[in-house]
């Protein structure tokens, strides 16, 4: 069972709050990833750390930041919630020993935000 | 860049059918493979993975086979069950970029008793 944990897992918010969506792990990876998936399902990456204050845009921009000031805490911050940023938010971490591409990542249960 | 195709759902089948979900890819390199499923209302969880060429995966009865001729990872399973009802999604996972995933759009399977 993988040891990556997210909070809330569910989440119904006003328009124009600032939210945090937490993202721990216990496993000491130094890769962690912030996923948007939308109701066709499909995942897309919207932040990812390499480590320790290494944070990265994704492939789909997004009005989130991130921030890695401890290996295993990863949260993200929206300022200003709207409407648009209703979606499922899946966090994951992996390891990367020697390089190695061999290795899988391990999924959070996800948070369902809903912006009214 | 990289890329995966998958076979768009939903699929229906009835209890027992076979099942194969088709899974492509694009890459440069020579990526590892991955099948994942994510259950309802819940994260994604590795089904199983294949790290080169000819390789098979399997887990809990599925089974998916890396040929690199024709760079697809096709998902099987003999009999299906009703608790296999989920999404499934392939990734793949290269040197490049970073050794980021790159996931297809998945595929939602939904098996009838």
């Amino acid at each position: 069972e993988a040891d990556i944990y997210q909070t809330p897992r569910y989440l119904v918010i006003g328009t124009g709050k600032k939210i945090t969506l937490e993202c721990s792990q216990t496993m000491g990876h130094d890769k962690m990833y912030w996923y948007q998936q939308d109701p066709g399902m499909e995942l897309h990456l919207i932040h990812y750390s390499y480590g320790v204050n290494s944070t990265e845009k994704g492939d789909l921009s997004s009005e989130s930041t991130v921030s890695r000031i401890r290996t295993e805490h990863f949260p993200l911050t929206l300022e200003s919630a709207r409407p648009s940023h209703t979606s499922q938010y899946l966090c994951a971490s992996s390891a990367s020993p020697g390089g190695t591409m061999n290795t899988e990542a391990f999924f959070g249960q996800g948070t369902r935000l809903t912006v009214v | 860049g990289d890329s995966v195709t998958q076979m768009e759902g939903p699929v229906t089948l009835s209890e027992e059918a076979f099942l194969t979900i088709n899974c492509t890819y694009t890459a440069t390199g020579y990526p590892s493979l991955f099948w994942y499923v994510q259950y309802p209302g819940e994260g994604l969880q590795l089904l199983l993975k294949a790290t080169k060429a000819d390789d098979k995966g399997s887990n809990k009865g599925f089974e998916a086979t890396y040929r690199k001729e024709t760079t697809s990872f096709h998902l099987e399973k003999g009999s299906v069950q009703v608790s296999d009802s989920a999404v499934y999604f392939c990734a793949l996972r290269t040197n490049n970029a970073g050794n980021m995933l790159t996931f297809g759009g998945g595929t939602r399977l939904m098996v009838k008793p």
